[in-house]
């Protein structure tokens, strides 16, 4: 079955610098990853979707990037604000006919 | 407009008592799903509706678990004669696609402690 396994459970930066979270899989490759954002005691917003023909996704001082021969996508916050700490979820489907395979999130704390 | 709303918010209950847990989707989207997120774990799905076909049950732990989706909105997920095991944050959420690619969209959750 997919294993998801993202960089570590917290990650503590300063203020104005470019957060990256890791989210790693093994086997086979899923045809979409998608990235969420938790807030504690709130369900997971979604933040970005990329497919697996896509290099690269922005969104504001969003990036996501997919690399399948890694087996990776790495998630960028650009210009971090204390606002963007929460936990980050990345997600992975196979194919769209299976249900999405969550890892167990990154808590990240932004630093003033 | 109003996003996917859970109740209770929070429910404790007793060993072996049966609880119900009730999720009113976003009006339009045909996928609904229930996931159980426990302190330090990832998501783990449950059940997944979509349209009228026969939902995926594929993530249910036992039998003591089931779950309806009436009229293709509301669902409702029951455990009964719970266990201290299934004391958890449980999540459902809802989708506008017809696949598991597209977006979804999560409530605030149940938080269920079984004593």
């Amino acid at each position: 079955s997919q294993k998801i396994e993202q960089n570590s459970e917290a990650l503590n930066i300063q203020e104005g610098k470019t957060a990256t979270l890791t989210c790693n899989y093994t086997n086979y490759s899923p045809a979409y990853l998608q990235w969420y954002r938790q807030d504690p005691g709130r369900g997971p917003v979604f933040l970005l979707l990329i497919r697996e023909n896509e290099k690269e996704k922005r969104k504001e001082r969003l990036k996501v990037t997919f690399d399948t021969t890694l087996k990776q996508s790495l998630f960028h916050i650009t210009a971090s604000q204390p606002a963007d700490s929460a936990t980050y979820l990345c997600a992975l489907d196979h194919s769209g006919n299976t249900p999405l395979v969550f890892g167990k999130g990154t808590r990240l704390s932004v630093i003033a | 407009g109003a996003g996917v709303s859970q109740s209770p918010s929070n429910k404790v209950t007793e060993k072996g008592k049966d609880v119900e847990l009730r999720c009113d989707p976003i009006s339009g989207h045909t996928a609904l799903y229930w996931y159980r997120q426990s302190l330090g774990q990832g998501l783990e799905f449950l059940i997944y509706f979509q349209g009228n076909s026969a939902p995926d049950k594929s993530g249910l732990p036992s039998d003591r678990f089931s779950a309806e989706r009436t009229g293709g909105s509301v669902s409702t997920l029951t455990i009964q004669r719970t266990q201290q095991e299934d004391s958890a944050v449980y999540l459902c959420a809802s989708s506008p696609g017809t696949t598991h690619s597209y977006e979804q969209y999560f409530g605030p959750g149940t938080r269920l402690t079984v004593t």
